[in-house]
């Protein structure tokens, strides 16, 4: 199985700051990278996938780099509502597998 | 609206089955592929099965090879998960998501359910 390795697996930020989340895996996945962000209690929402792809409606503050085994989310300007955990995903092979997820809290 | 409502989860004792069913409308379903993706309290996502648009091909979770089985019902436009022998580490809310492109599984989960919640549990 791949095996997918998210750090950090937590930060704490401030309203405009830029973060960034990487991820690797532990062989060639391609780009076939997604990225979620889930609030407690909901379901996760795609915001990137094949890398660096942005899904519909995600604001341009998110954006993803990387390919082979290691990529990176950065999301610029951090608003209020970026608050969540997020979490990697690779789609390359099954078993599918996510990373263990970062959860970005306000400083 | 492009939607998936889960149903049929509940508390179930070890050893037990439980069969949770997903709900699709506004999209052409038969057109995507469709994953269950499970979450422990307090824990990460995991991934556990998907199958394709025409049920020819169905990947799970090594963990649950045997016990789950995933099908669909495109006329229902309804998607299942079958769940025997179940144990306390099965406890989690359970996602049925969809594959953002009806070319494979490739391209992430675009549309989540709500959740079902599985306990297992005497």
């Amino acid at each position: 199985d791949i095996q997918m390795t998210q750090s950090p697996s937590s930060l704490s930020a401030s309203v405009g700051d830029r973060i960034t989340i990487t991820c690797r895996a532990s062989q060639s996945i391609s780009n076939y990278l997604s990225w979620y962000q889930q609030k407690p209690g909901k379901a996760p929402k795609l915001l990137i996938y094949v890398a660096s792809n942005m899904h519909s409606g995600v604001p341009s503050r998110f954006r993803g780099i990387g390919s082979g085994t290691d990529f990176t989310l950065i999301i610029s300007n951090l608003q209020p509502e970026d608050f969540a955990t997020y979490y990697c995903q690779q789609n390359y092979r099954t078993p599918i597998t996510f990373g263990g997820g970062t959860k970005v809290d306000i400083k | 609206e492009v939607q998936l409502v889960e149903s049929g989860g509940g508390l179930v004792q070890p050893g037990g089955s439980l069969r949770l069913s997903c709900a699709g409308s506004g999209f052409s379903f038969s057109s995507y592929w469709l994953s269950w993706v499970r979450q422990a309290p307090g824990k990460g996502l995991e991934w556990v099965a998907n199958i394709n648009q025409d049920r020819s091909e169905k990947n799970y979770l090594d963990s649950v090879k045997g016990r789950f089985t995933v099908s669909r019902d495109n006329a229902e436009n309804s998607f299942f998960l079958q769940m025997n022998s179940l144990r306390a580490e099965d406890t989690a809310v359970y996602y049925c998501a969809r594959g953002n492109s009806p070319t494979g599984y490739y391209y992430g989960l675009d549309v989540w359910g709500q959740g079902t919640t599985v306990t297992v549990s005497s």
